[in-house]
């Protein structure tokens, strides 16, 4: 069974900095993009972010564009989001998905997710 | 961005009623729509892609319809544990966008 399972989410003041990590198993990590997708509480999901299988493009959410950085170890198994100059509108449950394409694009599996909360 | 608009925002139903649930995208999105199911305080399910393929899995009373820009998620016989609530997605160009979500109680 595929595991995706998030962490690092925390209390973090604003402008401050926060790595999410979610690691991933049960599945060949390398040959899959991968995804980020948030959402504030109470509220819609939203999509930040993707990295390629072998990590060489990626793109972003407007919103976080120039503060936010997706990465991959596909050694580790594991998906990274860097989050920088964080703001209160950044406060969301954020969760890794894994991305697959049979006629169009879907996320097959999303992990548990991990709450940031940005607030002073 | 293409803005996807659910309706309703919610909706309340008893058990074997047939419901629909309608997402519209601001532009045409051709069938590159999923729908995803969330319960509270669980990560999203995905039910359909691709407009209206069933996920493997996912019970055969839920369905999925529509292309271009007028896209619907039918449960024909609702049960209790379908009470969640659901999320269109399109994946036609970034940034991908979801519906505002429709919430869907049991009577």
């Amino acid at each position: 069974e595929v595991h995706l399972v998030e962490s690092g989410g925390g209390l973090v003041q604003p402008g401050g900095s926060l790595r999410l990590s979610c690691a991933a198993s049960e599945f060949t990590f390398s040959s899959y993009w991968m995804h980020w997708v948030r959402q504030a509480p109470g509220k819609g999901l939203v999509w930040v972010s993707r990295i390629s299988s072998d990590g060489s493009m990626t793109t972003y959410a407007d919103s976080v564009k120039g503060r936010f950085t997706v990465s991959r170890d596909n050694a580790k198994n594991t998906l990274y989001l860097q989050m920088n100059s964080l703001r209160a509108e950044d406060t969301a449950v954020y969760y890794c998905t894994r991305l697959l394409y049979n006629g169009s694009y879907y996320f097959d599996y999303w992990g548990q997710g991990t709450l940031v909360t940005v607030s002073s | 961005a293409i803005q996807m608009t659910q309706s309703p925002s919610s909706l309340s139903a008893s058990v074997g009623d047939r419901v629909t649930i309608t997402c519209r995208a601001s532009q045409g999105i051709r069938n590159d729509l999923g729908w995803y199911q969330q319960k509270p305080g669980k990560a999203p399910k995905l039910l359909i892609y691709a407009a209206s393929t069933l996920q493997s899995g996912v019970p055969s009373r839920f369905s999925g319809g529509g292309s271009g820009t007028d896209f619907t998620l039918t449960i024909s016989s609702l049960q209790p544990e379908d009470a969640a609530t659901y999320h269109c997605l399109q994946v036609y160009n970034f940034p991908w966008t979801f519906g505002q979500g429709t919430k869907v109680e049991i009577k």
